[in-house]
């Protein structure tokens, strides 16, 4: 199966800063990369799908970039609404999520 | 309004059986894969099973292969999941979630809420 291994597993940022949360492949899944925001207590919400395609009325402060095996997910200008946990998932084979990068007020 | 509602959870004992299930509303439901995606408390996600709209392909994690069986009954547009074999491991949160096309190579665009199974003696 192909692993997924998000960077950093957490991160500590403000208001208004910019924020670059990292996913790897263990072997190429070519843009079959999907980013997920999760709020405490409530089901994930798909925020980018094939890599870097903005999901339908999510915030264009939100984009996702890469193909192969790296890739990222970054946020300008970072709003109090965005502090959450982020995952990435691989659709390419067998599915697998990343183990998720908690980004936290500081 | 697009909607996901699980149920089926709940206490079972180890080595015992649950079924999931997942009632869909407001789509075309023989269109879409479904999945089911669990959570262990305190812990990330992690992706469970999937079925094609006809039925035809199936897949399952590794950790599950063997214990769990997935299955829908279009026209109730509902989707299913069979769990034998529990163990505490299998304790989580489980959502069911739709593909949002039809190849299930872009994501998980709708979710339910979720429903707990629980693993214990």
């Amino acid at each position: 199966d192909i692993q997924m291994t998000q960077s950093p597993s957490s991160l500590s940022a403000s208001v208004g800063d910019r924020v670059t949360i990292t996913c790897r492949a263990s072997q190429t899944i070519r843009s079959y990369l999907n980013w997920y925001q999760q709020k405490p207590g409530k089901a994930p919400k798909l925020l980018i799908y094939a890599a870097s395609t903005l999901q339908s009325e999510v915030p264009s402060r939100f984009s996702g970039s890469g193909s192969g095996t790296d890739f990222t997910l970054t946020i300008t200008s970072l709003q109090p609404e965005d502090f959450a946990t982020y995952y990435c998932q691989q659709s390419y084979s067998t599915w697998t999520f990343g183990q998720g990068t908690k980004v936290e007020i500081k | 309004q697009v909607h996901l509602v699980e149920s089926g959870g709940g206490l079972v004992l180890p080595g015992g059986s649950l079924r999931l299930s997942c009632a869909a509303s407001a789509f075309t439901f023989s269109d879409y894969y479904m999945s089911w995606i669990r959570q262990a408390p305190g812990k990330g996600l992690e992706w469970v099973s999937y079925i094609s709209g006809s039925s035809t392909y199936t897949n399952y994690a590794d950790s599950v292969k063997g214990r769990f069986t997935i299955s829908r009954d279009n026209a109730k547009n509902s989707v299913y999941l069979q769990m034998n074999s529990l163990r505490a491991e299998d304790t989580a949160l489980y959502y069911c979630a739709r593909a949002m096309d039809s190849s299930a190579r872009y994501g998980l665009d709708v979710w339910g809420q979720g429903t707990t199974v629980t693993v214990s003696s």
